[in-house]
């Protein structure tokens, strides 16, 4: 099955601040990746999501950008951090599969917090 | 766009008694329904799923039922215990765009002994 790498765990940051998160994922090919964004007792907010390498969709307007520079890397980024970027963020990958679906495989997360 | 929506937000049970948590989804093409679990602090771990080929499925105490005509589809708890108190996010993976998923909102579950 797939394993999926996040880093940092936790982050705190300034206002204004740029802000770069990393997943790496292992044990698939060709993923789907997407980032999600979970605030404090909220549900799951996609973000981004990625079909292949330098292909991003973008799905709520915001300050945040995705790139996809490898087939299993999957990078978050910011210039300048707003209070209201502060969340879990999730990393997820699943694999097509032809007339099958996969699931979703989640990362640890990494806890932004921006002061 | 597609939507997911899920009820009721907030659950309360007593330890033993049965729990429902129902969805509905909005795009018709969408195949396959996967249920997380997130205790607190953690990740999203898939617990049970279903496709769209299949009315029913159950694994144990959990059970998840689907009516593709209506768009519903429920998960179902029997003798609950302390333990699934958590968070339970359903899915619906739609098949534009890529297997895109979309996630409910999230029902918080409590299980009182």
């Amino acid at each position: 099955s797939q394993t999926i790498h996040q880093w940092p765990a936790t982050l705190v940051q300034p206002v204004g601040s740029p802000l770069s998160l990393e997943c790496t994922v292992e044990g698939t090919s060709n993923p789907n990746l997407y980032w999600y964004r979970q605030a404090a007792g909220r549900g799951l907010q996609l973000l981004f999501y990625s079909v292949g390498i330098g292909q991003i969709s973008s799905e709520v307007p915001q300050n945040l950008s995705a790139s996809r520079p490898q087939d299993r890397q999957f990078i978050l980024s910011s210039k300048k951090l707003l209070l209201s970027d502060s969340g879990f963020y999730l990393c997820a990958s699943d694999a097509t599969g032809g007339a099958g679906v996969n699931e979703q495989f989640f990362g640890p997360g990494t806890r932004l917090t921006v002061l | 766009g597609e939507n997911v929506e899920q009820h009721p937000s907030t659950l309360s049970v007593q330890e033993g008694d049965s729990a429902v948590i129902k969805c509905t989804y909005s795009d018709s093409a969408s195949n396959y329904f996967p249920w997380y679990k997130q205790e607190l602090g953690k990740r999203p771990q898939l617990i049970i799923d279903i496709r769209s080929n299949v009315g029913e499925k159950k694994d144990q105490r959990i059970a998840v039922t689907l009516n593709k005509t209506a768009k519903h589809f429920s998960l179902h708890i029997t003798e609950t215990q302390p333990e699934d108190s958590a968070v339970y996010f359903c899915a619906a993976i739609t098949l534009t765009g890529g297997f895109k998923t979309i996630f409910g909102a999230g029902t918080r579950l409590f299980v009182k002994a």
